[in-house]
């Protein structure tokens, strides 16, 4: 069982480049989202989505996009990559039929852009 | 202001005994529910613990419990006996179910070590 599963797992950028960050989960969760973490900043988040086609803004959205296509992937992008884009990414998925209706988390990307 | 307040950046604990960490939150939407996540060093997000806003019972998960005083808008997580292998950083989070719907909030964490 894969849970949620992010590509890739490392990526150096220069700036001005463009990537994009992958999130499956094979859960079948309604929720899903994109976290950064940076030391002494706990998780901010980015973007996320309540169902397939829909996303929002999250804390920090500047820089970013997303699409959620297929229920199952969360696209994150990075249009033109900044140095202060570097951060560890993580992706996480929720679905309110469990109990307690917690994050599920991918094991995080770490982009760094010089 | 911020949704999720951990004061504590760094605590000590000596192996076997109880160590609290402090999370306080702030929210005006009736329904939320309070999380406790572990990151070891390999960076993994392990879930802890859940209490509901509506619970009127404070939450435990074997050695784990959370002390949740609704009045005072705290959610400290309590570790019993601790052990070597919880030194890890812990952060507290936050879920509001009926203004940002299921919006999660982090806050900056505490890291926790244990020494033998």
């Amino acid at each position: 069982n894969a849970g949620v599963t992010q590509t890739p797992k490392f990526r150096v950028l220069k700036t001005g480049q463009s990537m994009t960050l992958l999130c499956a989960q094979d859960m079948n969760h309604e929720y899903m989202y994109w976290y950064r973490q940076d030391p002494g900043m706990g998780l901010r988040l980015i973007h996320y989505s309540v169902g397939e086609g829909t996303t929002a803004k999250g804390e920090v959205p500047d820089g970013y996009n997303v699409s959620r296509l297929k229920k199952q992937n969360f696209l994150l992008g990075l249009e033109s990559a900044a140095p202060s884009q570097t951060s560890v990414y993580f992706c996480a998925s929720s679905y309110e039929g469990t109990p307690t209706g917690e994050l599920f988390f991918g094991e995080g990307s770490r982009l760094t852009v010089l | 202001a911020q949704k999720i307040t951990q004061t504590q950046p760094g605590m000590f604990v000596q192996e076997k005994e109880a160590v609290t960490l402090d999370c306080t939150y702030d929210t005006s939407d009736p329904s939320y529910g309070l999380f406790w996540y572990k990151q070891p060093s390999s960076g993994e997000m392990i879930f802890l613990i859940y209490q509901g806003s509506y619970d009127q019972q404070n939450a435990t998960e074997g050695r784990y419990s959370l002390n949740f005083q609704k009045a005072r808008k705290s959610a400290n997580l309590v570790i019993s006996a601790s052990q070597l292998g919880d030194s890890a950083m812990y952060f507290c989070a936050m879920r509001e179910a009926l203004y940002n719907f299921n919006k999660f909030y982090f806050g900056s964490g505490t890291k926790l070590n244990v020494k033998p």
